[in-house]
């Protein structure tokens, strides 16, 4: 079935440096994708969002890829601080449905 | 804006027993709430999707008998894990989204850690 993956299970950043974390999708129906942090034992937080007729987007110290000719998104967090360690799951939606698939996460790990 | 409320966060009980999960948007009128399930290191798993005032639709594999969702006001949502069993013990996790807030953006509750015995 239709499923979102990641690339790299584990990502592992030194303070300051810049951190990319990578999603494959394969609905090419998807309308809309989601990124969530989730640290642990917490419910995930919403970071950044962004819709198919987009391909960046960006926030505080975050940006959000979307390049749909080969069903990719990226998460690129600039100047990474400790707090950022946490599991980053991308997210999609097909259509203007609300239901999400989730993809199956990649830890980031921030060294000092 | 945007709390999500999740009660209890952690409980304990005994095979065969029942346990009430309880999901509240704090700020906002949640026209859908969503219920997922989470195992260690694993993704989210979609259980049902919940709308007020009407069933729960149970995504394929989902025992609707075993987990019985209400969805009775637009700030409440309850999932209930009937006849627990040791197996049942996992992270589960609401969400919800309302009209008056960003559309098809899902907020989430602090999960529930549950641990059958």
């Amino acid at each position: 079935g239709e499923s979102v993956g990641l690339h790299l299970p584990t990502l592992s950043v030194q303070e300051g440096d810049n951190s990319i974390i990578n999603c494959a999708y394969s609905n090419s129906a998807s309308d809309y994708f989601i990124w969530y942090k989730q640290e642990s034992g917490k419910g995930p937080q919403f970071i950044i969002d962004i819709r198919s007729n987009m391909d960046k987007r960006q926030g505080q110290r975050v940006t959000v890829l979307l390049n749909k000719t080969v069903k990719h998104l990226s998460l690129q967090i600039a100047a990474t601080q400790p707090g950022d360690s946490a599991v980053y799951f991308c997210a999609e939606s097909p259509g203007t449905a609300s239901k999400l698939t989730f993809g199956t996460g990649t830890r980031l790990q921030v060294t000092l | 804006g945007a709390v999500v409320s999740q009660h209890p966060s952690w409980v304990i009980c005994k095979s065969g027993t029942s346990v009430k999960i309880e999901c509240r948007s704090l700020d906002f009128q949640a026209t859908t709430m969503f219920w997922y399930r989470q195992f260690p290191k694993q993704s989210l798993m979609l259980m049902a999707t919940s709308n007020e005032g009407s069933k729960a639709t149970y995504e394929q594999g989902v025992e609707k008998d075993k987990f019985l969702i209400n969805h009775a006001s637009l700030t409440l949502s309850t999932l209930t894990v009937t006849s627990a069993h040791p197996e049942d013990s996992s992270f589960y996790i609401c969400s919800a989204i309302g009209k008056a807030i960003a559309k098809n953006i899902q907020y989430f509750g602090a999960g529930t850690r549950l641990s059958v015995l």
